[in-house]
């Protein structure tokens, strides 16, 4: 069964810094993965979406990289604002007997100061 | 265009009580997915739609779960006699692609309905 896990749970940076969330998930069996995220009491705003075939895809000040061999994906955010304070939600759609259903890790809670 | 939209926004129910959730997908989405997230989690699934059929809803925790999308379209999401552990967001998703597109189908998400059992 995938399990897609994000570390670290939470994090707080002074604004300005880059910053690197990490994601990993068990079965590489994956047709994609996508980074959202999520604005307390919002619903999951589309980040990045990764193909199996790729290795990175980038926007903006947003750069998601795709290991898929190691069951490893990050998110790098450049030049981190205050803006950017959210929770970050790493999912995979997996080839699992699934109909095309996203599995979520727990997601990364970060705020930026300014 | 429109996104994703779910009705109510924000929903109080007594324990026993049933509840039905909206949800309007993108217009033209074939796949329709809902989620349901507890407090601190990442959504995990409950069902699929593709059109008018329920090909997937092994998610469902309960048979007081029951999902619909008659006309291939809106959606609901009804829980009956709710319990307190049914407390959470309910997400609703839709996608233009078929479940059996494997490219770039990305999906497309409503801002939820909080559903608070007391």
């Amino acid at each position: 069964k995938q399990e897609v896990t994000q570390i670290p749970a939470a994090l707080s940076v002074p604004e300005g810094e880059n910053l690197v969330l990490n994601c990993s998930f068990t079965d590489s069996a994956i047709y994609n993965l996508q980074w959202f995220r999520q604005d307390p009491g919002k619903g999951l705003t589309s980040l990045l979406l990764i193909q199996s075939s790729q290795r990175e895809q980038t926007s903006g000040r947003l750069n998601a990289s795709l290991d898929k061999s190691s069951g490893r994906s990050t998110l790098y955010i450049a030049a981190s604002q205050p803006g950017d304070s959210a929770t970050y939600l790493c999912a995979v759609r997996d080839y699992g007997g699934s109909q095309g259903n996203l599995i979520f890790g727990k997601g990364t809670k970060l705020s930026v100061k300014p | 265009g429109a996104g994703v939209s779910q009705s109510p926004r924000y929903k109080v129910a007594k324990r026993g009580q049933d509840v039905a959730l909206r949800c309007d997908p993108i217009s033209g989405h074939v796949s329709l997915f809902w989620y349901q997230q507890a407090l601190g989690q990442g959504p995990e699934f409950l069902t699929y739609f593709q059109n008018e059929a329920q090909l997937d809803k092994s998610g469902l925790p309960s048979d007081r779960f029951f999902a619909e999308r008659p006309e291939g379209s809106v959606s609901t999401l009804k829980i009956q006699r709710t319990q307190q552990e049914d407390s959470a967001v309910y997400l609703c998703a839709s996608s233009i692609q078929p479940s059996t597109f494997t490219g770039v189908g990305a999906q497309y998400f409503g801002p939820g309905t909080r559903l608070l059992v007391l």
